[in-house]
């Protein structure tokens, strides 16, 4: 059983829609972490979020987190096919656990 | 800008055969990690560094062993490979422990391969 679960876990949508992942989990976190993973290499953090009920905007990104620190979602507005990725969560406890990610393709 | 250099990409081994993957950081991060990704699985801790001088278990330690032999250097050891450790190794490290919020910054990955 995952710490973390994302859903949904793989998305495909047309270039210009907009869409939402999230990252739930039953335990309290001390911050939430949000990173996005291309083919061959390795995850590059997106965002961290602290606060509970915190939301950060990267351009057309839009990350929250819950009110209570056990869930987080990812907002992206008019997706473009550079989006394109594994968007991965994870959150920290005694270490960082990681979600089984969110698989986004972005078509033209 | 090398950030976590790790080696090999790419290696095929015959069950009960032993390897090390290499892992370096030029950040002067102290803390080091080694994961490994599987499919639906995402990304698992097997072993980490705090700082240097320390090792520590993390989710799936079974099967691997482990050296910081440096602040700069981090290796993962398996010992007697079996087909189950088949998986994407992905060291890391990152200035501050990961609890606290510190980023972690990731090697481009090693491919295993046990047959």
């Amino acid at each position: 059983t995952q710490l973390l679960e994302q859903s949904p876990q793989f998305l495909s949508i047309q270039e210009g829609e907009n869409l939402t992942v999230y990252c739930n989990s039953s335990s309290v976190f001390s911050s939430l972490q949000w990173y996005r993973q291309e083919p061959g290499e390795g995850p590059v953090l997106l965002v961290t979020v602290v606060t509970g009920g915190e939301v950060k905007k990267l351009k057309r990104l839009t990350f929250q987190f819950g009110d209570a620190r056990k869930d987080s979602s990812l907002h992206i507005t008019a997706a473009q096919p550079g989006d394109t990725g594994l968007y991965l969560c994870a959150g920290a406890t005694n270490d960082m656990r990681f979600g089984a990610g969110t698989r986004l393709t972005v078509k033209p | 800008n090398a950030g976590v250099t790790q080696t090999p990409k790419f290696q095929v081994l015959k069950t009960g055969q032993s390897m090390t993957l290499q892992c370096a950081q030029d950040m002067n991060h102290n803390s080091m990690y080694w994961y490994r990704q599987d499919p639906g699985m995402g990304l698992r801790l097997i072993y980490y560094s705090a700082s240097e001088g320390t090792t520590d278990k993390g989710e799936v330690p079974n099967g691997y062993n482990v050296s910081r032999l440096n602040k700069r250097e981090f290796s993962l050891r398996l010992e007697s490979a079996a087909p189950s450790q088949t998986s994407v190794y992905f060291c890391a490290s990152s200035l501050g422990w990961t609890a606290s919020g510190n980023t972690i910054y990731f090697g481009e990955g090693s491919w295993l391969t046990v047959v």
